[in-house]
């Protein structure tokens, strides 16, 4: 089955430093893998996904994710934070087509993002 | 806006009552899912349904039911509530029915059973 690890429940940085959210997941074929954020009081939104091609993901807001295979990662970044950016922030991953599954996302438990002035 | 709207945006409920939370899109999306959200758990699946007529169980099916009469809504029904049941509830969609798109997500539903 698939499953997705998020790394730290919560995440406290500066405003400028470098925001790094780590997501592991488990899969024995090659995945299709989301972050997506969500602001308090409000509906999760997509930042960005990987389906193929280019590892390298960006997304909105100056996130983006890197595709490992190798390290079944897909850790989010920023190289700058903004108080904007202070948020809970969920990974995942497709399950479509896996042992007759009806091809659901599988979310981390998400990690929240706390951004000092 | 297209998107989806989910009614109420937040309900206090007394143990034992019947309730069902709206959902609606505008996006021809085929396929619709309920999520609860709770503290330290994330988010699990309730109850999705492919297209219009069919639906099915996710991971914490137990105590609610919902139904696909048509393409745009998807309530869902806690028919006698408790209190642990107390969570944010999140209407998503995604079209085709295909997780790989990525799933559109409502604003949710704040539920105290009390």
């Amino acid at each position: 089955a698939q499953s997705v690890t998020q790394l730290g429940s919560h995440v406290s940085v500066s405003e400028g430093a470098l925001v790094l959210l780590r997501c592991n997941y488990s899969s024995s074929v090659p995945p299709y893998l989301f972050w997506y954020v969500q602001y308090p009081n409000q509906g999760l939104q997509l930042l960005l996904k990987y389906t193929t091609g280019a590892t390298l993901v960006k997304g909105i807001n100056g996130f983006e994710a890197e595709f490992k295979k190798s390290e079944t990662s897909f850790h989010l970044t920023k190289p700058s934070a903004h108080m904007s950016d202070a948020a809970e922030y969920f990974c995942a991953v497709s399950d479509q087509g896996y042992g007759g599954s009806q091809g659901n996302l599988i979310f981390g438990k998400g990690t929240k993002l706390s951004v000092k002035p | 806006i297209a998107g989806i709207t989910q009614a109420p945006t937040s309900q206090i409920l007394a143990a034992g009552r019947r309730m069902t939370l709206r959902c609606t899109q505008d996006m021809r999306h085929n396929a619709m899912y309920w999520y609860r959200q709770d503290l330290g758990l994330g988010l699990r699946l309730i109850h999705y349904s492919n297209t219009a007529g069919t639906t099915g169980k996710g991971e914490v099916p137990d105590g609610y039911s919902v139904s696909r009469a048509n393409t745009d809504d998807f309530p869902l029904t806690l028919a006698s509530a408790v209190p642990s049941q107390t969570s944010v509830y999140f209407c998503a969609s995604s079209r085709r029915g295909d997780s790989r798109y990525g799933y559109t997500f409502g604003s949710g539903t704040r539920l105290t059973v009390v």
